[in-house]
């Protein structure tokens, strides 16, 4: 199946560990980001990548650090989770910016700190 | 900063009704998105609209897009509970690379 896959589903971790999210997409898209869904259901940017470039670095603390290896991956390793990261982050690609042919969502992994 | 409001933040509704969901802006969008989120999952594209005036439909769902570029809205005609999601609004403006999402309409349709 062509689409975004993204690993763990569920991620549950003590305050203070280190963490990683892993994303692929077999689409061949261009473009990809990861954005972080509150518990009010509000999507946010967090990065966007372009063949492998950072192009977009919202106010994230640099405790998120994404990482893209090739065109078909971004991950997203956090150190010293803090419990205000709980949150669904989500990794999304477009070709090119996405304003036509929109953006393609992994299922999301369900990040709670304790 | 560009931002988008989308009304009614939550709506329940009878299998059969008609509904319309609004998102509206002060900024001017080179193009504009509906999504529909089920739990669980991530957002789905439902449609883009590019130019102003332009008029979507999909199947039982018609999207609009403002003259002005700075709104839309989402309207279901006899809405069944298959509907029930949360829809999202999001927009790309000048000067910006990356959607911005409303903040969603939830909408529950019963049986």
């Amino acid at each position: 199946d062509t689409a975004v896959s993204q690993t763990p589903k569920y991620l549950v971790t003590q305050m203070g560990n280190d963490k990683s999210i892993k994303c692929e997409q077999n689409l061949g898209h261009d473009t990809m980001y990861w954005y972080k869904q509150d518990s009010k259901k509000f999507l946010k940017i967090m990065f966007s990548y372009n063949n492998k470039e950072l192009i977009i670095n919202e106010t994230v603390p640099n405790r998120f650090s994404p990482k893209s290896p090739d065109k078909a991956h971004l991950n997203l390793h956090i150190n010293s989770l803090e419990l205000g990261d709980s949150a669904v982050y989500f990794c999304a690609s477009s070709q090119d910016l996405g304003t036509e042919t929109g953006y393609t969502f992994g299922s999301g992994t369900r990040l709670t700190v304790v | 900063t560009q931002l988008l409001e989308q009304s009614p933040q939550f709506l329940s509704i009878q299998e059969g009704e008609n509904l319309t969901v609004y998102c509206n802006s002060s900024s001017v969008f080179s193009s504009l998105q509906w999504y529909r989120q089920e739990p669980g999952e991530g957002p789905v594209l439902l449609v883009t609209v590019v130019t102003g005036g332009e008029v979507k439909k999909l199947k039982r769902l018609t999207f609009q897009f403002g003259d002005a570029r700075k709104d839309s809205s989402l309207h279901i005609t006899a809405a069944q509970p298959g509907d029930t999601g949360l829809y999202l609004c999001a927009g790309v403006s000048s000067g910006y690379s990356t959607l911005t999402f409303g903040k969603g309409t939830m909408l529950l349709v019963s049986p």
